[in-house]
């Protein structure tokens, strides 16, 4: 079936150095994508997201790129805090009410 | 402040026991989701509902049961027929638009004894 994934199981990055979560997807069809942070014991929470007519987003110290030639998708967080360590999920959805997430990323950040 | 809540937090069950995990909104929310998230994995949808009344089996709907009969509330009640049931539950809400955010509860662990 259809399926987001992750290339990179653990990320660990020094203390205000730049960050970038990968996520590959393989659903052509998909045009709504959608990262999300969830810290420990927590639930998920939504970070950004990008329509498939979109290249790149900006947000408050975080981007999504989206390379629809490749399926790709990723997520990158500027000048990295403690704060950031999580595990990051990217989600995507082809228009219903069903979205489809990754397995999710375990970022560390080093002081 | 408007969310999500659910409740208990923790939760222990012995071998062929049902028990209902609670969740409600108050942010005015018509589409409600159950997911379970295992160690290492991504989140797995069980059911979701569009609306009050309705509701649609998700990917692993199997050994589970929901009901929706108020707009703010999505009970999920774990049956014995769920194999592995141990995870973490969670629940989320979006505002009925098909794409768009969804709005997740802090989750609740389940444990069977």
């Amino acid at each position: 079936g259809e399926s987001v994934g992750l290339h990179l199981p653990t990320l660990s990055v020094q203390e205000g150095d730049n960050s970038i979560i990968n996520c590959a997807y393989s659903n052509s069809a998909s045009d709504y994508f959608i990262w999300y942070k969830q810290e420990s014991g927590k639930g998920p929470q939504f970070i950004i997201d990008i329509r498939s007519n979109m290249d790149k987003r900006q947000g408050q110290r975080v981007t999504v790129l989206l390379n629809k030639t490749v399926k790709h998708l990723s997520l990158q967080i500027a000048a990295t805090q403690p704060g950031d360590s999580a595990v990051y999920f990217c989600a995507e959805n082809t228009g219903g009410f069903k979205t489809i997430f990754g397995a999710g990323t375990r970022l560390f950040v080093k002081a | 402040d408007g969310g999500i809540t659910q409740s208990p937090k923790y939760l222990f069950r012995k071998e062929g026991q049902n028990v209902t995990l609670s969740c409600e909104q108050n942010l005015n929310h018509d589409a409600m989701y159950w997911y379970r998230q295992d160690p290492g994995q991504g989140l797995r949808l069980i059911y979701y509902s569009q609306i009050v009344n309705d509701f649609q089996k998700g990917d692993i709907a199997e050994g589970y049961s929901v009901s929706r009969e108020k707009k703010e509330s999505f009970p999920l009640t774990v049956t014995s027929a769920q194999k592995n049931p141990t995870a973490f539950y969670l629940c989320a809400s979006s505002s009925g638009r098909a794409v768009g955010e969804q709005f997740f509860g802090p989750g609740t662990r389940l444990t069977v004894l």
